[in-house]
């Protein structure tokens, strides 16, 4: 069966300082990779996605980017964090592409 | 653009029935689907309807008139463990573009 792992599950990162998120995906090849941003109560932001290793499409123009080194990782960062990044971040995976599986989130807090 | 409605919060009573409305307004449409968020969770997958008609999975089902650009999710027998926000999410074409979801329903079932 299939799997999605992220980490961590929770960072508190000061403002100004770098940004890592991993997402891993288990049990299948070739997915389509997103990421996705919620604020508090709020709708899911698609922030990248990707149909194969080295190809990412930006959907909103910010200081993050991600990168998909290989077939079932995917990585979001930052070099420099602002106040505004703060956020719960989702990890998802399809391959049947109206069926998305999410990861279980990483809540950011930019201090 | 791509817009979707739905109400932003319902409230119901526990073992009623409850209807979360989703109309949309995208470019191309292949599919609805809808996603169950928990406060804190990730969102889950829920249905998926592709063809006018109604859905039925136990107590949700799900309808979509591509007429009317109109779908619904119709949750029977109200639980407590339903208190969650309700995401509808748009397909809009056979290939990788990503799903366009709605803002969300918070959904709160009350004794």
């Amino acid at each position: 069966s299939q799997t999605i792992h992220q980490w961590p599950a929770t960072l508190v990162q000061p403002v100004g300082s770098p940004l890592s998120l991993e997402c891993t995906v288990e049990g299948t090849s070739n997915p389509n990779l997103y990421w996705y941003r919620q604020a508090a109560g709020r709708g899911l932001q698609l922030l990248f996605y990707s149909v194969g290793i080295g190809q990412i499409s930006s959907e909103v123009p910010q200081n993050l980017s991600a990168s998909r080194p290989q077939d079932r990782q995917f990585i979001l960062s930052s070099k420099k964090l602002l106040l505004s990044d703060s956020g719960f971040y989702l990890c998802a995976w399809s391959d049947v592409h109206y069926e998305q599986y999410f990861g279980p989130g990483t809540r950011l807090t930019v201090t | 653009g791509q817009s979707l409605e739905q109400p932003s919060e319902v409230t119901a009573v526990e073992g009623a029935i409850v209807q979360i409305n989703c109309t949309y307004q995208t470019s191309g449409f292949y599919g609805l689907s809808w996603y169950q968020q928990h406060d804190g969770g990730a969102p889950t997958f829920l249905s998926y309807n592709g063809l006018d008609g109604l859905e039925e999975t136990g107590r949700f089902s799900s309808f979509l008139s591509r007429s009317d650009s109109y779908g619904y999710l119709l949750l029977q027998e109200l639980q407590m463990k339903d208190s969650a926000s309700y995401f509808c999410a748009v397909r809009s074409d056979s290939g990788n573009t990503p799903l366009v979801f709605g803002k969300g329903t918070r959904l709160s079932v009350i004794a």
